[in-house]
């Protein structure tokens, strides 16, 4: 049972464009999504996180966006560069079950310079 | 890496031997987590710790076990390794419930033949 499901799987974006990826999860009690970005042959490591009380969170040339109702959120790459060219995954979590997170699918993303 | 090891970073075993995996933090976070990763499942909670000798399990655990006999140490052992757990296993930590932050360490890429 996929709790957390993610798409596209892979993604090809040309540099300065816009990386869309979306997350949508089954499990209302999650209170904490966050998103991984993962370089080959390294561990995940934490990007962008938000919290259902907000319906946006922007870092940088990251945001999330979040749809409570829909139970969906997403991640936009801005002026998306060379160097995002990585694997993202949305995630899920919820403060009863010891913060397990529950992961998305993964996403591929090739930004062609 | 958020003062996570892994250890050994890789391992080629034979079906049927037992293999454990080491986790060493340096944070004297409280949390740990080991994670296996597959392609198109993301990743996937194996075991969790809350603490010194408090473990607990995760989404697929049939076939692994846990040890933390200190805080900065999470041991994940393949009683009898198949096939079917050869993946890159992760390790986790988190300060605490009230954070949610988890990182992740470096990974081990393990080899059933």
């Amino acid at each position: 049972q996929q709790q957390v499901k993610q798409s596209p799987q892979s993604l090809i974006v040309q540099k300065g464009g816009i990386s869309i990826i979306n997350c949508a999860y089954e499990n209302t009690a999650f209170d904490y999504f966050p998103w991984y970005q993962q370089f080959p042959g390294k561990g995940p490591a934490l990007l962008i996180a938000i919290r259902p009380d907000v319906s946006e969170k922007k870092e940088g040339r990251f945001t999330i966006s979040f749809n409570k109702s829909a139970k969906q959120f997403s991640l936009h790459i801005m002026d998306s560069q060379p160097g995002d060219s990585a694997t993202y995954f949305c995630a899920a979590s919820f403060k009863a079950a010891g913060n397990k997170l529950t992961f998305g699918g993964g996403t591929r993303v090739l930004v062609k310079p | 890496d958020a003062g996570i090891t892994q250890s050994p970073r890789h391992k080629v075993t034979e079906t049927g031997t037992p293999v454990t995996l080491r986790c060493h933090q340096t944070e004297n976070h409280r949390y740990m987590y080991w994670y296996r990763q597959d392609p198109g499942h993301g990743l996937r909670l194996i075991h969790y710790s809350y603490g010194v000798k408090d473990t607990d399990k995760g989404e697929v655990s049939d076939g692994y076990s846990v040890s933390r006999s200190k805080t900065e140490d999470f041991l994940l052992t393949l009683e009898s390794a198949t096939s079917s757990q050869t993946s890159v296993y992760f390790c986790a930590i988190s300060a605490s419930t009230g954070t949610d932050e988890q990182y992740f360490g470096p990974g081990t890429r393990l080899t059933v033949t």
